[in-house]
């Protein structure tokens, strides 16, 4: 069974830092691409980044480019979101989600996470 | 970027009746990528359709979807009351991936 299992979000003020976490089924780990998809209060679903299963490649949304890193290690089988200066319109659910193939390029998520919520606020 | 525009925003339907819900892209969705998701409050969203009309594993027969280019549709046959969600699309041929604004069906 394919499990992905989102941890670390949290209440954060804004300019702090956050790291998520996630959890993935050792089968599917080591063999596919990975995302991070969040969804703010009102708007529609956006990839923030993703990553190939080597990790030589990786994509960043413009709005979080600069600010967020993408990891994974396959030691421990769990992505990572390093998020940094953070803003109020980071707020929303972080969805951990799992490509169809070892690139996310022209490629569906499968899978996905439950979610975890981070709030930006003072 | 593509833009994916769904309609309508939500659909009063009961069970039994047929679901018909659009995806509209702003440009041609390259190799007609485009995949639909079932999302429910507090779960994880599930596929349900990708590559425009390959139904995903597990997902019944009463699921379909269809289309190219920059018009594509999911149809759902015989509303089951779980079928009572969220649904999103989602092109996956260029970068960045973009999704729809969804559309609600409901009771």
């Amino acid at each position: 069974e394919i499990q992905l299992l989102e941890s670390g979000g949290g209440l954060v003020q804004p300019g702090g830092s956050l790291r998520l976490s996630c959890a993935a089924s050792p089968s599917i780990f080591s063999n596919y691409a990975m995302a991070w998809v969040r969804q703010a209060p009102g708007k529609r679903l956006e990839c923030v980044s993703a990553i190939t299963v080597t990790g030589g490649s990786t994509f960043y949304a413009d709005s979080v480019k600069g600010r967020f890193t993408i990891s994974r290690d396959s030691s421990k089988n769990t992505l990572y979101l390093q998020m940094s200066g953070l803003r109020a319109e980071d707020t929303a659910i972080y969805y951990c989600a799992k490509y169809s193939h070892r690139f996310w390029s022209g490629y569906h998520i499968d899978y996905w996470g439950q979610g975890t919520r981070v709030t930006v606020s003072s | 970027e593509v833009i994916l525009t769904q309609s309508p925003g939500t659909l009063s339907l009961s069970p039994g009746e047929r679901a018909t819900l659009s995806c509209r892209a702003s440009q041609s969705v390259i190799g007609d990528f485009l995949a639909w998701y079932q999302h429910k409050p507090g779960q994880a969203p599930r596929l349900l359709i990708y590559g425009a009309s390959t139904r995903a594993t597990g997902i019944p027969d009463r699921f379909s979807g269809s289309g190219s280019g920059t018009d594509f549709t999911l149809t759902v046959t015989r509303l089951e009351p779980e079928d009572f969600a969220m649904y999103y699309c989602h092109q996956f041929g260029s970068s960045p991936q973009t999704f729809g604004q969804g559309t609600r069906v409901e009771i």
